[in-house]
């Protein structure tokens, strides 16, 4: 089993539409837990992170962790064309583990 | 500056050069990282580098030689390598908290 499992995708979507990327972990002694973004040929950008169980939510973006369950997930509202991008969970004790990424795309 | 600067953003060599490639950050993060994506695949992670003394290598091949020469600056040597390594190589560094920054990443192509 992987420590880090994710939805595949694609997801393909409308524009306006409430998208809900979810990723599980194995590991207890994760600690925290981030989403990146990933456009094509670019690095992966740090969209959000915590440590706790429960949501934070930064403008259309909300990050979700349940801990009991161990399992993250990522609520984008209102989603935008540009908003199309893969999009990797990463967990981390004393590294970051990645989960193998979403691909998202956005349709007007 | 809020950003990790990679250089060069692509580089295409043979399989008998030897290349560096080129991390920089003036974050003063002391925590540096490289990985290798390949395509479609998530970042792997190859060096972990902590006030400037390498700290994990995740079993990667001596043809990779990771370098920290300062708190800013880490270099990748690369020696003889393979098609199959061509990929996108990434820096990152991370400070205080979490979460890790990344630079933009080098292309590399190996023919």
């Amino acid at each position: 089993q992987k420590e880090v499992e994710q939805d595949p995708g694609p997801l393909s979507v409308p524009e306006g539409a409430i998208v809900s990327l979810n990723c599980t972990y194995s590991n207890s002694a994760f600690q925290y837990f981030m989403w990146y973004r990933q456009y094509s040929r670019k690095g992966p950008e740090l969209l959000m992170y915590t440590y706790s169980s429960g949501n934070k939510e930064d403008g259309r973006f909300t990050a979700q962790v349940d801990k009991s369950s161990k399992y993250i997930s990522l609520f984008i509202r209102d989603s935008q064309p540009s908003d199309s991008a893969t999009y990797l969970c990463a967990l981390t004790t004393d590294k970051l583990i990645f989960g193998t990424g979403t691909r998202l795309q956005v349709f007007p | 500056d809020t950003e990790v600067t990679q250089t060069p953003k692509h580089l295409v060599m043979g399989m008998t050069n030897k290349k560096s490639l080129k991390c920089e950050q003036h974050m003063g993060h002391r925590a540096m990282y490289w990985y290798k994506q390949k395509a479609k695949k998530p970042p792997e992670l190859m060096f972990v580098y902590s006030y400037e003394k390498l700290s994990i290598n995740e079993s990667v091949p001596s043809r990779f030689s990771p370098e920290c020469p300062n708190s800013s600056l880490l270099n990748l040597h690369l020696h003889a390598l393979q098609p199959e390594d061509s990929a996108l190589y990434l820096c990152a560094s991370r400070g205080a908290g979490y979460g890790y920054t990344f630079g933009s990443g080098t292309r590399l192509t190996v023919v």
